[in-house]
């Protein structure tokens, strides 16, 4: 499989639940990402890992937490969210964390908090 | 600082028209601008990228953009619209280690 792939691609929790969203890239990329992307609304990155070190955490509610073992895989456990976090949440890797590496996005995970 | 601002959230053409989305964006450093092209449930996947050199880029399925730096611009062209060119188009800057800003999106419609 190539690419970076996500999982699962729906995802309906409740604000009490616990759940994980789960992203492998098969780029042999050493940067990853987590983006948020909600209606009319600017994506917004959430987290980068490079080289599997957390480089940015944009300000995000600790109620996400983020989790990268290596750098093929990246988590993002969700717990007591919130109806507002209900958006799509996208992976991306890239090459390196150079400012003209373009992001290669997976396909994200549609959740929905209710 | 850097930001994007993309003209018209909503662009409708003709098949066989042209495509023109607009972007235009500020930056303190020298940019790095990118085209992304998002279907429908799908993830943004690159169409095209300038870093420096020449600056009309092109880019994938018969896109192309031209950086220009006197009006900081860098809109998206196609001589001819298609059908599968329906999706949502985001411009994006990135000025510094993966500070990339994205625009909020214009949506492509095409008409038959």
């Amino acid at each position: 499989e190539t690419g970076v792939t996500q999982t699962p691609r729906h995802l309906v929790m409740g604000m009490t639940n616990k759940k994980s969203l789960k992203c492998e890239q098969h780029l042999g990329h050493n940067a990853m990402y987590w983006y948020k992307q909600s209606a009319k609304k600017p994506l917004e990155l959430m987290f980068v890992y490079n080289f599997k070190e957390q480089t940015e955490n944009n300000s995000v509610p600790s109620r996400f937490s983020p989790e990268c073992p290596n750098s093929s895989h990246l988590f993002l456990h969700l717990h007591t969210l919130q109806p507002e976090d209900s958006a799509l949440y996208l992976c991306a890797s890239s090459q390196d964390w150079d400012p003209d590496s373009p992001l290669h996005f997976g396909n994200g995970t549609r959740l929905t908090v209710t | 600082a850097q930001s994007v601002t993309q003209l018209g959230s909503h662009v409708s053409v003709s098949e066989g028209a042209l495509v023109l989305l607009r972007c235009n964006y500020s930056s303190s450093v020298p940019p790095y601008l990118f085209w992304y092209v998002q279907y429908p449930n799908q993830g943004l996947q690159l169409l095209l990228k300038y870093t420096t050199g020449a600056t009309l880029v092109k880019g994938i399925n018969g896109f192309e953009a031209e950086f220009k730096k006197s009006e900081t611009s860098f809109h998206l062209t196609k001589p001819s619209a298609h059908m599968s060119d329906a999706a949502e188009y985001f411009c994006a800057v990135s000025g510094g280690y993966q500070k990339v800003t994205f625009g909020i999106g214009t949506k492509l419609q095409v008409i038959p």
